[in-house]
């Protein structure tokens, strides 16, 4: 079985500052990492994934996350926030081989000016 | 590619009444996801279809829910009959399987109010 938790429900920046979006994950296998993010009444966008190679991974927007497969986490980052950053932030995982990509509850930026 | 397009965009029914939400997935992709979104359960996967062929559909809630893919470039969602407990925003996602690396890309979602 295969699960993401998002500790977090909220997260709340001010602009210019780092943003950290924390993720956890469980799988059997080896995982496959992703984020995504959500604007109001938009589709899910994907920013990166993590497959395998260098912990840290580079995306879209300036996000960056940090694979850690001893604390089996998955960090999305920015250096520094944008008001523009303000969406819902989702990780999912799929284990090994399996189709199934599981979602975590997901995380609600707030960038403030 | 105009991405993964989904119709329509808002729909409202009645209680009792049948809703067909409608999905074209990327062209070449061969792999199909329907999600349901809500506050309370949030991203749930609904059924997942691979070379048109339904693999999984474990997370459709009830037999009021059908899908069907008749062909890789059309997949269509049935509600019937619909109840107010179904108002949620669906989405379709569609990748390309040949590994297990590749990411969903997902429609714009249908948001569906059952009065």
């Amino acid at each position: 079985a295969q699960s993401v938790a998002q500790p977090e429900d909220q997260v709340n920046v001010a602009e210019g500052n780092p943003l950290t979006v924390k993720c956890t994950y469980s799988v059997s296998g080896n995982p496959y990492l992703f984020w995504y993010v959500q604007y109001p009444n938009r589709g899910l966008q994907f920013l990166l994934k993590y497959i395998t190679g260098d912990n840290l991974v580079k995306g879209s927007y300036g996000f960056e996350a940090e694979f850690n497969k001893s604390q089996t986490s998955f960090h999305l980052k920015k250096p520094s926030a944008l008001v523009s950053d303000s969406a819902l932030y989702f990780c999912a995982v799929r284990d090994g081989n399996d189709y199934k990509l599981s979602f975590g509850a997901g995380t609600t930026v707030t960038v403030r000016a | 590619d105009a991405g993964v397009i989904q119709s329509p965009r808002h729909e409202v029914t009645e209680m009792g009444q049948e809703v067909t939400l409608r999905c074209k997935p990327i062209s070449g992709h061969n792999s199909l996801f329907w999600y349901r979104q809500t506050m309370m359960r949030g991203l749930e996967l609904l059924i997942y279809f691979n070379n048109n062929v339904p693999i999984d559909d474990s997370g459709m809630p009830e037999d009021r829910f059908s899908a069907k893919m008749p062909n890789a470039s059309f997949s269509t969602l049935k509600i019937q009959p619909s109840e107010p407990r179904d108002s949620a925003v669906y989405f379709c996602a569609s990748s390309y399987r040949r590994e297990m690396n590749t990411e969903a890309f997902f429609g714009q979602g249908t948001r569906l109010t059952v009065v």
